[in-house]
This record gives C-alpha cells, structure tokens and sequence, in this order.
C-alpha cells in the first residue's frame, strides 16, 4: 500500500503567525489528497480535497482564506494555517485514496498536532 | 450529506472474547464502500476491514468481520479473540463515489485482561 508522510508531527507557534504541514505521498502519484481535522476524543472532520494543479475544494463551513491547501506536484500537498489562533489548535491529517485490491481505500499520514499559544 | 453514526462512545471486552461495535449510516446513494478504521494511541489510522455495496457477503479479515445489513443501512463490526493491541479508538466510515470520506463519531474499545 501506499506510504503518506506527514511533516512536522507536532508544531507550537504563537498566535497571529502561519504554520505550513507537508503530506507527502512517498511511493504513490496522488491526484487528490484530504486533509482532515481532529479535536481531541472527536472524530475527524473531512476539512477539504486537494487537486494538483488546481484549487482544493473545500468542506462546507472551512474558512478557505484561513486554510490555504496547496497541491504542487503529485507527491506533495501542503496546508497552511494563516494568522493561527488557539482555536486553530487541533490534529491536522492528511491522507491519499489508492487503489487496493480493487477498491479505494485511504491512507493515512500519522497527523500533525498544532498548538497554538 | 451522507452521515455516519456510531452509538457507543465506549465499550470494553474481556480479553479472548468477542465485541461488536454499531455503526448506522444515511445514504441515497447506491454506489458506496464502507469502512473500519483504528486509531491507536499513536493517532496512526489503519485500515481493518472494507465492505462494497453491492456485495452481500460480509466482509472478514482474519478476526474481525462485518455484518452488513444494507436495508437496514447498519454495518457493524466483530472483533474476535480480542486481543490487548485491539484497544484503540475505532470510526466507521462511509465512502462516496467521489472518494470523499466521511467517519462517524468513534468507538472507544477497551480490552481487559
């Protein structure tokens, strides 16, 4: 299966200034990757679809502006958190859809834990 | 909107014994997979077991299995033999045409020994 790579595992920053995770797919051309968002106990909260090449389509009530999502290449996605405040803080995923045994499945980076101060 | 709903926030087995975990889903679609996934401690998502839509045969790997009732819009989870690296929190969860994913709300599985 697919290999998806998620940087930094954890981040601390001040209020007002911007964070940037990278997912990677490592052994995967991935046309579209998903960023979900987790609070702590609570289930994971689809935020937007990232196309390379194009715009990312974002989630129903996800402030674009806010979560800027960028798919440069078929490897890398990158989402930045602008003019974070603490309510930003929260477990950021990322994960890509490969084909497996004939079906779709999600692979899953191991997340990123925001906390912002 | 698709919505996936899982009614036990919490829930605990014996180890060696035999738990099963809810899950309910809304859907117009008839195209769709369903999906078990982990989250262990590590916050790591795996993938346990997948079900398609159009087969009516339930889904098994190795100890755990499904039990797909598609009228019924119920696909609940059997986790056999249970085992101490079984606990973890467990989201069902529903996949559209599109590849868009959607969880239910989590399951936390206690296995006592």
């Amino acid at each position: 299966g697919a290999v998806v790579s998620q940087h930094p595992s954890w981040v601390i920053c001040k209020s007002g200034t911007s964070v940037k995770i990278e997912c990677r797919s490592l052994d995967f051309q991935a046309t579209t990757m998903f960023w979900y968002r987790q609070f702590p106990k609570q289930s994971l909260m689809l935020m937007a679809t990232s196309n390379e090449g194009s715009k990312a389509t974002y989630e129903q009530g996800v402030e674009k502006d806010k979560f800027l999502i960028n798919h440069a290449s078929l490897t890398l996605s990158t989402l930045t958190v602008t003019s974070a405040h603490p309510e930003d803080s929260s477990f950021y995923i990322c994960s890509v859809v490969t084909p497996t045994d004939g079906a779709n499945v999600l692979t899953f980076g191991a997340g990123s834990r925001l906390t912002v101060l | 909107a698709q919505t996936v709903t899982q009614s036990q926030p919490e829930m605990s087995v014996q180890e060696a014994e035999t738990v099963t975990l809810s899950c309910t889903y809304d859907t117009s679609e008839s195209d769709y997979y369903l999906f078990w996934y982990k989250q262990p401690p590590s916050r790591q998502m795996i993938l346990v077991i997948r079900q398609e839509a159009y087969k009516q045969q339930n889904a098994t790997e190795n100890r755990f299995s499904v039990n797909f009732q598609k009228a019924a819009k119920s696909f609940s989870l059997k986790i056999s033999d249970s085992q101490l690296g079984d606990a973890a929190m467990y989201f069902c969860a529903y996949r559209r045409a599109g590849n868009q994913f959607y969880f239910g709300t989590g399951t936390s599985l206690t296995v006592i020994p």
